[in-house]
């Protein structure tokens, strides 16, 4: 039973689509993430949301927005594709913005944008 | 900018030594450090953590070291097994920013049977 899932795991799209990313945690917490891993391997925050308040917007480009339903959701929605988006995009979630507690990943969208 | 590095992209160790991640920081707020284990195609696990008002924690087989006047920490992982074998990332957190990680660039780990 999957803790935090993501869906889909690969997304291939051609440049100027518009896409959809998928999350859902069934841990009851109530902080969610998004992170971007780089082709350099980085890993960084894109957004976080605290009961399906937006708490953490970093600076990333509008074409990206984030939506959560409810505190077990938060999608992603990429407008306009560029190359530059190619990544892998992790969800995450903790009980709350908390820093001893990590939080749990999902397993990652590979989204590739040609 | 980044406030967390590993300047180790990679190690190897043989099995049943020790492994020694190293991780330096420049954010003197940061309170939280956490190390995350990631195996290929899956999301990183946390692992361990340490208050910046600590020096030391340990879980098993896994010691992460705190010199804050250094601004640098360290994961021991003794012994090591073959399943250890992964990519380790340091993270860092400040309750300013809200508790969000700053990541390293990871370290991938290798052990020899």
């Amino acid at each position: 039973d999957t803790a935090v899932s993501q869906t889909p795991k690969y997304l291939v799209t051609q440049m100027g689509n518009d896409k959809s990313i998928k999350c859902e945690q069934n841990l009851g917490h109530d902080t969610m993430y998004w992170y971007k891993q780089d082709s350099k391997k980085f890993l960084k925050i894109m957004f976080s949301y605290n009961n399906k308040e937006l708490i953490i917007n970093e600076t990333v480009p509008n074409r990206f927005s984030p939506k959560s339903p409810d505190k077990a959701h938060l999608n992603l929605h990429i407008n306009s594709l560029e190359l530059g988006d190619s990544a892998v995009y992790f969800c995450a979630s903790s009980p709350g913005p908390i820093g001893s507690y990590g939080y749990t990943f999902g397993s990652g969208t590979r989204l590739t944008v040609v | 900018d980044q406030q967390v590095k590993q300047n180790s992209p990679s190690l190897s160790v043989q099995e049943g030594r020790i492994s020694i991640l190293n991780c330096d920081y420049t954010n003197s707020m940061f309170d939280y450090f956490l190390w995350y284990k990631k195996y290929p195609a899956e999301g990183p696990t946390f692992l361990i953590s340490i208050s910046s008002i600590k020096d030391k924690n340990e879980d098993g087989r896994f010691t992460v070291f705190l010199n804050k006047s250094a601004k640098h920490l360290s994961l021991h992982i003794v012994p090591s097994q073959p399943g250890d074998s992964a990519v380790y990332f340091c993270a860092a957190s400040a309750l300013k920013d809200d508790y969000k990680l700053s990541f390293g660039a990871g370290t991938t780990v290798t052990v020899r049977a």
